[in-house]
């Protein structure tokens, strides 16, 4: 069993629909949840840091992590074309960049 | 303000040759990350590095592959003698600090005939 599992997709929504991402775990001493954007044939972006559970909201994304489930979602709002990408989930037990573990990203595309 | 540059963007090399991938990390950035990513498969971190040292290798395999930080230039990911499955896309990150925000490039594809 991977210590990060996402569904790969890919997941195609309309345009406008609220898309949910999610990221399951298995260590529950992961603290820092991230998502990151990778558009083809380029590096990732940072999206969203959270700590800890809770919701973090920034514009149409919101982060939400359940520690209880070992369960992380994105949300996007009012979806775009230009939201079409893989999002990676990645997370760590510490604040340090290089201990940091992957998903294997989802595929999201948007249908205008 | 540039971002962390990748080069080669794509490299093809034949069973057995070398392949070096250079990354210059953001200005003012000291530290840098390098990871492999297979096709439907997440990033997995391969080595860790400030100038001129190695801080965690950890991921790196132990044969063929090496990384340096001079003190002056890019960082290198070098790999010797190389093979088929070493065709991987190899991204480079940076961060002005142990934590915080990752920036990365745009990765290097090697293609090992």
């Amino acid at each position: 069993q991977k210590e990060v599992e996402q569904d790969p997709g890919p997941l195609s929504v309309p345009e406008g629909a609220i898309v949910s991402l999610n990221c399951t775990y298995s260590n529950s001493a992961f603290q820092y949840f991230m998502w990151y954007r990778q558009y083809s044939r380029k590096g990732p972006e940072l999206l969203m840091y959270t700590y800890s559970s809770g919701n973090k909201e920034d514009g149409r994304f919101t982060a939400q992590v359940d520690k209880s489930s070992k369960y992380i979602s994105l949300f996007i709002r009012d979806s775009q074309p230009s939201d079409s990408a893989t999002y990676l989930c990645a997370m760590s037990e510490d604040d340090s960049n290089y201990q940091l573990i992957w998903g294997a990203g989802t595929k999201l595309i948007i249908k205008p | 303000n540039a971002g962390v540059m990748q080069n080669p963007r794509h490299l093809v090399r034949r069973r057995g040759q070398e392949a070096r991938l250079r990354c210059s990390p953001m200005k003012g950035h000291s530290h840098v990350y390098w990871y492999r990513q297979l096709p439907e498969e997440g990033l997995k971190f391969m080595v860790y590095l400030q100038k001129e040292n190695i801080i965690d290798e950890s991921g790196m395999p132990k044969e063929r592959f090496s990384a340096e930080f001079p003190k002056e230039g890019p960082s290198i990911l070098r790999i010797q003698q190389v093979v088929r499955g070493d065709s991987a896309a190899y991204f480079c990150a940076s961060s002005p600090a142990t934590s915080g925000k990752l920036f990365f490039g745009e990765g290097s594809r090697l293609t090992v005939l």
